[in-house]
């Protein structure tokens, strides 16, 4: 059953903008983990982040992690024509199953 | 060199025909999947290996068969293909949680 969802679905912005995708899930997880997918291909690991952490970053990426609320937040700052493809995040559902449950991602277009 | 290959890249089939997708990761994995994405982009899970071992099956068809020659081979054997079954199909592997995946096969069948 699907658990995360993405919110925009679709979102445009300019070049050098921050873009903030949404996710939320319904039951508990160990980790959430964001994957990006560029048109035609697979999906790429972008971050994790585990239950007990509340914000992680790797480059110009940030992410947050709310368990109360059951949601994460992916933030790409100072955006390049290069981020554009399709953002998803995954959990682990149940906790430690490995397969991942996929939300249906969010469609970023920056706009050189 | 790359990590996690699928071959064919594209495949174009009439229904009610057999059809295989093979897949290989050389990143020494021990745990390999099968997932489906539609044409709305949702990725759904199909298949779950663990050296060689299938872990979970999800309620997929039982015309969709995966078959794991080795630990670093997936391959997924589809019969009597129907219209239904067009979509993206991704190979991906795992050592711990991340998954690597491969460019995915586009299988239309017409």
């Amino acid at each position: 059953s699907q658990q995360g969802e993405e919110d925009p679905q679709a979102l445009s912005i300019q070049e050098g903008e921050n873009a903030t995708m949404n996710c939320s899930y319904k039951t508990s997880i160990n980790n959430l983990q964001w994957y990006r997918q560029n048109s035609g291909r697979g999906l790429v690991h972008l971050i994790l982040i585990r239950s007990n952490e509340r914000e992680k970053h790797s480059g110009r990426l940030r992410v947050t992690l709310d368990t109360s609320k059951k949601s994460s937040s992916l933030l790409i700052t100072a955006s390049r024509a290069a981020d554009t493809a399709s953002y998803f995040c995954a959990t682990d559902n149940p906790p430690g199953n490995t397969p991942l449950v996929f939300g249906k991602g969010t469609r970023l277009s920056v706009i050189a | 060199d790359t990590a996690v290959s699928q071959t064919p890249k594209y495949l174009v089939t009439q229904m009610g025909n057999d059809k295989s997708i093979k897949c290989e990761q050389n990143l020494g994995h021990d745990t390999m999947y099968w997932y489906k994405q539609d044409s709305k982009k949702f990725l759904k899970i199909m298949f779950s290996y663990n050296n060689k071992e299938l872990i979970i099956n999800e309620t997929v068809p039982n015309r969709f068969s995966p078959k794991s020659p080795d630990k670093a081979h997936l391959n997924l054997h589809i019969n009597s293909l129907e219209l239904g079954d067009s979509a993206v199909y991704f190979c991906a592997s795992s050592s711990l949680e991340t998954q690597y995946f491969g460019p995915g096969t586009r299988l239309l069948v017409l």
